[in-house]
């Protein structure tokens, strides 16, 4: 079964600053790899997927995430946050084979002050 | 606004009552999923329908009971629930027999159970 691991629980940013969240799995086959983020009272939205093709995707609101596979990792940024960034991220992965489950991360919090 | 709808968004309910989930979307999708999130905590999957037919149950008590009653429609219902069922209990949906493909979420239930 998969698992997904997120180092970062808690991350407290100004805005402008940087962002990188990390986000490693561990799946033993080929596997799909999503972020989502859930802002306060909101439901969970998709920010960006990757399913195979460049390394690199690019999501809604300026975020990225590189997959590197050597590493297992699916690593979250953004050059710039805003206040309204303040929100949850959930790594998840769904494997192509086998049962499809969606699993999810632990989460990261992130709040981004004025 | 999300596609998946769910009502009621608040349920607070004894624990001798029966009670049930409603989950709706108009995409198409015909894999349907619920799932329960503590607080501070990532979702964890219970339930998957695929074609309407359940294809996983993550081990989950039998005071729950899923029902997908057509393509698009999905419940869950409650009986004989314990406080630590109180969470947030989530819908979605997606393709079905893709990996490679996003999932959508309602924005939940939020059930207490006293």
């Amino acid at each position: 079964a998969q698992s997904v691991s997120q180092h970062n629980h808690h991350v407290i940013l100004s805005e402008a600053a940087s962002l990188e969240l990390g986000c490693n799995y561990s799946y033993g086959g080929t596997v799909n790899l999503f972020w989502y983020v859930q802002y306060p009272g909101q439901h969970l939205q998709l920010l960006l997927k990757y399913f195979s093709g460049d390394p690199l995707v690019k999501g809604i609101k300026g975020f990225e995430a590189e997959f590197i596979k050597s590493k297992f990792s699916f690593n979250l940024r953004k050059p710039s946050v805003q206040w309204s960034d303040t929100a949850e991220y959930f790594c998840a992965v769904k494997p192509n084979t086998g049962f499809q489950k969606l699993v999810f991360g632990t989460g990261t919090r992130l709040l981004v002050s004025p | 606004d999300t596609e998946v709808t769910q009502t009621p968004k608040h349920l607070v309910m004894g624990m001798t009552n029966k009670k049930s989930l409603k989950c709706e979307q108009h995409m198409g999708h015909r894999a349907m999923y619920w799932y329960k999130q503590k607080a501070k905590k990532p979702p964890e999957l219970m339930f998957v329908y695929s074609y309407e037919k359940l294809s996983i149950n993550e081990s989950v008590p039998s005071r729950f009971s899923p029902e997908c009653p057509n393509s698009s429609l999905l419940n869950l219902h409650l009986h004989a629930l314990q406080p630590e069922d109180s969470a947030l209990y989530l819908c979605a949906s997606s393709q079905a027999g893709q990996a490679n493909t996003e999932a959508f979420f309602g924005q939940g239930t939020r059930l207490t159970v006293v």
